[in-house]
C-alpha cells in the first residue's frame, strides 16, 4: 500500500524554464509535507516543506504547493539550473513527534534539467 | 555535510552471514531513524528509536534488529542476509518539534551488497 505516489519517474526541463514535480498522497492523516533533494552517492537532502494548515511555502527559486482536498502537492522550480538535477523524493508525515513522526517518501522522480 | 555519519559506507558480504551498521546522529538529537532504499524503490521506513527505546515499527523484517545506545547512536543488524537484502541503508536522526518543519537529517548510507 503506497501511501505517497510519485507517478511520473522522470522529467527532463530546459535550463532556466519551469520545472514542477507532482506527488499525491493517501492518507488523510498526513499533516507534514516535505521535497528531499538526492545526489547519486549521497544522502537525501531537506529542500522545503509544508504544513496542512498552509497552502503554498517559497523559498527562493522553490515553492511547495498543497491541495489537501485532491490528496496533492506539487514543488516548483523557476528557473531550473543545471545543478537542479537530481532524484527528488516526496515525503509525509501526520506529527512532529511521537510514533508518527517518521517520513513515508514516494519513490522519486528524476530530474534533468538540459543546459 | 548532515551531521549525521554512517558506517561502513560500503559492504560486501555472502548470504547467511550477519553484518552490523552503525549511525551517530546529529549533536542533541534524540531520535534515529532508520531506512532501506533498494533499487528503483522509494526510502522503506524501518524503525525508528527516540532516547534509546524503540518508538515505531515499519517494514522490518524479523532477521533484521536494531537498538539504541546511551550516547545515542544507533546500530542496525541483519542477520541470516539474502540476496534481496542488498540495498542501501540510511539513517537519519532529528529533533523533531524543535524545528517545526519535521525535517530529517540524512546520513550518505551505507550500501549492502550481499553475494
Amino acid at each position: 500500500d503506497q501511501q505517497v505516489k510519485q507517478n511520473s519517474p522522470s522529467l527532463s526541463v530546459q535550463e532556466g524554464r519551469i520545472s514542477i514535480l507532482n506527488c499525491d498522497y493517501t492518507n488523510s492523516m498526513f499533516d507534514y509535507f516535505l521535497w528531499y533533494k538526492k545526489y547519486p552517492a549521497e544522502g537525501p537532502t531537506f529542500l522545503i516543506s509544508i504544513s496542512s494548515i498552509k497552502d503554498k511555502n517559497e523559498d527562493g527559486r522553490f515553492t511547495v504547493f498543497l491541495n489537501k482536498s485532491a490528496k496533492h502537492l506539487s514543488l516548483h522550480i523557476v528557473p531550473s539550473q543545471p545543478g537542479d538535477s537530481a532524484v527528488y523524493f516526496c515525503a509525509a508525515s501526520s506529527s512532529l513527534t511521537g510514533a508518527n513522526s517518521k517520513l513515508t517518501f514516494g519513490k522519486g522522480i528524476t530530474l534533468s534539467v538540459r543546459p | 555535510d548532515s551531521g549525521v555519519t554512517q558506517t561502513p559506507k560500503h559492504l560486501i558480504t555472502a548470504t547467511g552471514q550477519r553484518v552490523t551498521l552503525r549511525c551517530s546522529p546529529r549533536s542533541g538529537d534524540l531520535s534515529v531513524y532508520w531506512y532501506q532504499q533498494s533499487l528503483d524503490q522509494g526510502l522503506q521506513f524501518l524503525i525508528q528509536y527516540y532516547n534509546g527505546e524503540e518508538r515505531a515499527k515499519g517494514n522490518i523484517l524479523e532477521r533484521f534488529s536494531a537498538q539504541q545506545f546511551p550516547d545515542l547512536h544507533s546500530e542496525l543488524n541483519l542477520s541470516s542476509l539474502e540476496l534481496g537484502d542488498s540495498a542501501l541503508y540510511f539513517c537519519a536522526s532529528s529533533a523533531r518539534g524543535a524545528s517545526g518543519t519535521g525535517e530529517l537529517f540524512f546520513g550518505e548510507g551505507s550500501r549492502l551488497t550481499v553475494l
